[in-house]
């Protein structure tokens, strides 16, 4: 079974929207991590913002902020007034207990802000 | 520039040479991270150091794959016999202490097997 699942492999958004990209993760550790990359099309991995399992708020950074619902086992990526500068892939990933901090990534949603 | 470095960018190579990457750290990490991505997915786990030991080998690191962090600084992955399965983004990635949540990662070495 896949540990991280994104759902949606591309989406268009016009400039100054907001955008949900979901993603669901698979565990049954209790200390577990929760990631969000940018990936632009030069290839570096961007990081964006950290959900831990035992947070009890959402986490922000800025125009990012994750929806966590830890009983629904989903994480989802909010970006507020989107830029055109915010076209490029986005993954999820996950770090579980004991695991040397090691990453499990989604295989990524490709976002395209249109002007 | 204090990022994480990462040489060569691109590497072309012919089926069954040897090639080696490198990667240097921030300089204050004392992890490292290995990873490797195919086109269109998510990276995929391959190795992690802590300062010079290796604590951790996927699965996905055969044994034409071998990594060193010698001097708990910089770090090399060699590929030996290249297969064109193995041509991929490596990502190398560090972080440090109590920020380990926070992996920064390099622009990565594009390998093509041809």
């Amino acid at each position: 079974a896949q540990k991280i699942t994104q759902t949606q492999p591309g989406m268009f958004v016009q400039e100054k929207e907001a955008v949900t990209l979901d993603c669901t993760y698979d565990t049954s550790d209790q200390s577990y991590g929760l990631f969000w990359y940018k990936q632009p099309s030069s290839g570096e991995m961007i990081f964006l913002i950290y959900q831990g399992s035992y947070d009890e708020q959402n986490a922000t950074e800025g125009r990012y902020s994750l929806n966590f619902q830890k009983a629904r086992k989903s994480a989802n990526l909010v970006i507020s007034a989107s830029q055109l500068g915010d076209s490029a892939m986005y993954f999820c990933a996950m770090r579980e207990e004991d695991s040397n901090y090691q990453l499990i990534w989604g295989a990524g949603t490709k976002l395209i802000i249109k002007p | 520039d204090t990022g994480v470095s990462q040489n060569p960018r691109h590497k072309i190579t012919k089926r069954g040479q040897n090639v080696t990457f490198r990667c240097d750290p921030i300089s204050e990490h004392n992890r490292l991270y290995w990873y490797r991505q195919t086109l269109g997915q998510g990276p995929e786990f391959l190795t992690y150091f802590q300062n010079e030991a290796q604590l951790e080998k996927s699965r996905l690191l055969s044994d034409r794959f071998s990594a060193e962090r010698p001097k708990g600084s910089f770090s090399t992955l060699e590929i030996q016999r290249t297969e064109q399965g193995d041509s991929a983004m490596y990502l190398c990635a560090s972080s440090f202490g109590s920020r380990v949540h926070e992996q920064y990662f390099g622009p990565g070495t594009r390998l093509t097997v041809t």
